[in-house]
């Protein structure tokens, strides 16, 4: 696999529930980041963990990263209509650019 | 909150016409990038620009196309000579320190070339 392959690719959920999305990457890290798109829309930024870390929260989301396994985790938890929108993992190693995966793309039904 | 901002939003172009996009990146940081990302693909780094030159370009970034840093503030990705598969949606973005901050992205600039 390409490095920061998120899966599921898509994920369709209601509102309320928990919407987790997984990341793999192949190489060295020094940190991965997490945004989200809106359709057609710019990145916004959700959450930067850097490799030393291996849990982080920002309001409803968490993220993990397990080096070892060379994947990370995105968790919305008590999803809302809003959160519809497709995310991206992206990782960062020495060289300074943003490697992206392929997406995932969540649905929240109202 | 400061943003990275980009024009146009949309651009529309003949083949064989030159594009000049546009960028002004967070006033205090120092390194930039330029991405794009074609309808229903995933984002692609195309070059990275620090203390007035490129660090680092992708396979996509071939002669074609050009950064510059005009004046203080601006950051301009040129295509000289569009072609078909040039069309995507180009993205700036902008960080302070080398690999340890979060790149903050642009809203993109949407190029259609005809």
């Amino acid at each position: 696999s390409q490095q920061g392959e998120e899966d599921p690719q898509a994920l369709s959920i209601q509102e309320g529930e928990n919407a987790t999305m997984n990341c793999s990457y192949k190489t060295s890290i020094n940190n991965l980041q997490w945004y989200r798109q809106n359709s057609g829309r710019g990145l916004v930024h959700l959450i930067l963990i850097r490799s030393n870390e291996r849990e982080k929260h920002s309001g409803r989301l968490r993220v993990t990263l397990d080096t070892s396994k060379k994947s990370s985790s995105l968790l919305i938890t008590a999803s809302r209509a809003a959160d519809t929108a497709s995310y991206f993992c992206a990782t960062d190693a020495d060289t300074g650019k943003l490697i992206f995966g392929q997406g995932t793309t969540l649905q929240v039904k109202p | 909150e400061p943003e990275v901002t980009q024009t146009p939003s949309h651009q529309v172009t003949q083949m064989g016409q030159e594009v000049i996009l546009r960028c002004v990146p967070i006033s205090n940081h120092l390194y930039f990038y330029w991405y794009r990302q074609i309808l229903g693909q995933k984002v692609e780094f195309l070059v990275s620009f620090y203390n007035n030159e490129i660090s680092e370009k992708s396979e996509i970034f071939d002669d074609q196309f050009s950064v510059e840093r005009p004046d203080g503030s601006n950051f301009t990705l040129k295509i000289r000579s569009t072609k078909l598969e040039d069309s995507a949606m180009y993205f700036c973005a902008s960080r302070t320190t080398y690999s340890t901050d979060t790149q903050y992205f642009g809203p993109g600039t949407r190029l259609t070339v005809l």
